[in-house]
């Protein structure tokens, strides 16, 4: 079946780099996807990534693929507190429906 | 983008009623999606709405404790019956983009359910 799974909890410092790290088991998504909640907030798109790439960066975010190791990771550098949010990773095995992981909450220290 | 509206934001609820919720969007879309996310766990797919169609349920969610609403582009709505304090959780609504190679969907803010 399909799942994915995340670690819950980062904590960095502020100007640090952030690491969320995500597995899936579904290897037949063609995108696999970063989505952001702020508190009180719906999910947002951050970033995705199409399955055949192995890197994608966008300004402070980059996301890593190990398509073999079905391993995929979100890097922010230089977080700021405004980064401070629950990340969810996120599959659509076939382009259907989203299963989502359980989200990293990253709080970010001053 | 799309801009999705939901009301209510938040409500409290005595158990064995009913609740519904509704789901504006800015603009004709044809996926909707409702979604709930129980406290500090992930987001789960209750059902897909579209205009036009009966929703279809995701399985262990059945129509008569969440029936759904579709009755144009723009606007869903969601009835949780019955509830229970096992039914408090955040409920999203979502509209997926059409034309797009990759999966995007939009969410609203979602509606703090609270049963007690």
């Amino acid at each position: 079946g399909e799942d994915v799974e995340q670690s819950l909890f980062l904590s960095v410092r502020e100007g640090d780099s952030s690491v969320i790290n995500c597995t899936y088991t579904d290897s037949s998504s063609t995108y696999l996807y970063w989505y952001k909640q702020e508190p009180g907030a719906g999910l947002q798109l951050l970033t995705y990534i199409f399955s055949n790439m192995d890197m994608k960066q966008d300004q402070r975010l980059t996301v890593l693929l190990n398509k073999k190791d079905k391993h995929l990771s979100l890097r922010i550098a230089d977080t700021q507190t405004g980064d401070s949010a629950i990340y969810f990773c996120a599959e659509d095995p076939y382009g259907q429906n989203f299963v989502f992981g359980p989200g990293t909450r990253l709080s970010v220290l001053p | 983008s799309a801009v999705i509206s939901q009301k209510p934001s938040r409500d409290i609820c005595q158990r064995g009623t009913s609740l519904t919720i509704q789901c504006q969007v800015d603009s004709q879309v044809t996926m909707m999606f409702w979604y709930r996310q129980q406290p500090g766990q992930s987001l789960t797919l209750i059902a897909t709405a579209n205009q036009g169609s009966e929703a279809t349920y995701e399985s262990g969610f059945v129509i008569d404790k969440f029936p759904i609403s579709r009755p144009n582009l723009t606007f869903s709505t969601l009835t949780v019956s019955n509830m229970s304090p096992e039914d408090s959780s955040i409920y999203l609504c979502s509209v997926g983009r059409d034309g797009r190679s990759y999966n995007e969907q939009f969410f609203g803010p979602g509606t703090r359910l609270t049963v007690l």
